[in-house]
């Protein structure tokens, strides 16, 4: 079944304002990896975890792996913020293979 | 660093033809991933190999697809007898290996497969 459930689907920020994404996992993961799809289509990656926070400029994930979620902080959006977001975890008893979530389409306006 | 490189870009088939893939990996990176990517399945995994060798290839499908890594530079994916079902975006990606951060993927651009 679905082991990487990501929400919000869709997202609208005005300019300046943030928000955070959030993956729920139906079971224990080893780490997690944020990516955002760029202009070209190319999966670019954002953050990679085992456990706690990192922070990059405006963003900000967070992974408990006991509570099995991570979330992806998005502070003082940007309009090139816009495009889609996916996570994707691996688990304990998958080897390294990625399981993504279905993405977040975020659209920063004016 | 020039990044995964994936050729071709596009490529369009007919039905029953066979079509193959290619990605440079990221030089040094011993992991090797490929995935697929249609609106309706989102990201699937299909294979990866580490230091050339097959590790996992649960993603594949059993029958017409297979994958192979000759050298460190350079791995394919090959689909025989494409079908419609099989057109959508597939993606390569690598990573240094296991290891604290290790398996940070980096992929490519795609390679957008089309059946008609």
């Amino acid at each position: 079944g679905d082991q990487v459930e990501q929400s919000p689907s869709a997202l609208s920020l005005h300019e300046g304002t943030g928000s955070a994404l959030r993956c729920n996992f139906t079971t224990t993961m080893r780490a997690v990896q944020w990516f955002r799809k760029n202009s070209r289509g190319s999966l670019i990656n954002l953050f990679y975890l085992a456990s706690g926070t990192k922070e990059n400029g405006r963003l900000k994930s967070a992974f408990d792996s006991k509570e099995r979620y991570s979330t992806l902080h998005i502070r003082d959006a940007q309009l090139e913020d816009s495009g889609t977001y996916f996570c994707a975890a691996e688990a304990y008893n998958m080897g390294y293979k990625l399981t993504f979530g279905t993405g977040t389409s975020l659209l920063v306006d004016p | 660093n020039a990044g995964v490189i994936q050729t071709p870009r596009h490529k369009v088939t007919g039905k029953g033809q066979e079509a193959t893939l290619w990605c440079e990996p990221i030089s040094g990176h011993s992991a090797v991933f490929w995935y697929r990517q249609t609106i309706v399945q989102g990201l699937e995994f299909l294979t990866y190999f580490r230091n050339q060798a097959p590790i996992d290839d649960s993603g594949m499908p059993k029958e017409r697809f297979s994958a192979q890594m000759p050298n460190q530079s350079h791995s394919t994916l090959k689909i025989q007898s494409t079908q419609p079902q099989d057109s959508a975006v597939y993606l390569c990606a690598s990573s240094l290996g296991p290891g604290d951060s290790g398996n940070t993927l980096y992929f490519g651009e795609g390679s957008r497969l089309i059946v008609v």
